[in-house]
């Protein structure tokens, strides 16, 4: 399986300022087709994941562009431009050029 | 706009099977631009893929549960359902049924989840 590893797992932030999470894959993530399959999903508490990026940069309906992500190969970056309170909660990457469809452990954004 | 709920049993006995169904409204499970998949959240852990089907029946499951796991479409009833063998205290988990874009491979859109636990 594609070990998904990111950090950290704990970012502290102040509002208004802004956060990076990395993940980093174990193996590339170039799909046959040429795509790279590298999303980003936030969870609140309580609350299903829902869908930031797509394709390591490509911003979801409805997603505040305060939101970017970036990287190639094995390594990726998400980051948040002006931190706002309803940002808090946890985010995961997730690969999806191989099978098993695998997910980073976690990186639990909070509020100084 | 498609939403997605599921529902089933929110305890089940160790050794027996778990059973969920995804109900899909606001969109057709006969999609060809969907697959549909399961994901577990055991309580404040990460998220594990499951496994995932296509309207045609094509599915495919995560190896280390494969052994366990069957995934089944019904399109009569916009549906599509999870059943797992043999459960442990380990499959203890928020269950959640997800729609994965065929084009752009990712999880579009998600039902709230469901608790089941597994009890000895």
């Amino acid at each position: 399986d594609v070990v998904m590893t990111q950090t950290p797992l704990s970012s502290p932030v102040t509002l208004g300022q802004p956060a990076s999470i990395s993940c980093r894959s174990s193996q590339g993530l170039v799909h046959s087709d040429g795509n790279t399959y590298l999303s980003w999903l936030h969870q609140r508490p309580g609350q299903p994941p829902r869908l930031l990026i797509y394709k390591i940069s490509s911003r979801f309906s409805g997603v505040p562009d305060r939101f970017s992500g970036s990287g190639a190969g094995t390594d990726f970056t998400l980051k948040i431009s002006r931190v706002e309170a309803e940002d808090v909660g946890v985010y995961y990457c997730m690969q999806a050029t191989h099978f098993p469809r695998t997910f980073g452990q976690g990186t639990k954004v909070e509020i100084k | 706009q498609l939403q997605l709920q599921e529902s089933g049993p929110g305890l089940v006995k160790a050794s027996e099977t778990l059973s969920l169904t995804c109900t899909a409204s606001g969109g057709s499970i006969s999609s060809s631009s969907y697959y549909w998949g399961w994901i577990r959240q055991p309580p404040g852990k990460g998220l594990e893929w499951i496994g995932s089907i296509y309207y045609t029946g094509t599915t495919y499951y995560n190896p280390s549960l494969k052994s366990r796991v069957a995934i089944s479409v019904d399109t009569s009833k916009n549906q599509f359902s999870l059943k797992l063998t043999s459960v442990s205290a380990a499959d203890t988990a928020v269950y959640y049924c997800a729609s994965l874009d065929w084009d752009i491979l990712c999880l579009t859109m998600w039902g709230r989840g469901t608790l089941v636990t597994v009890s000895s």
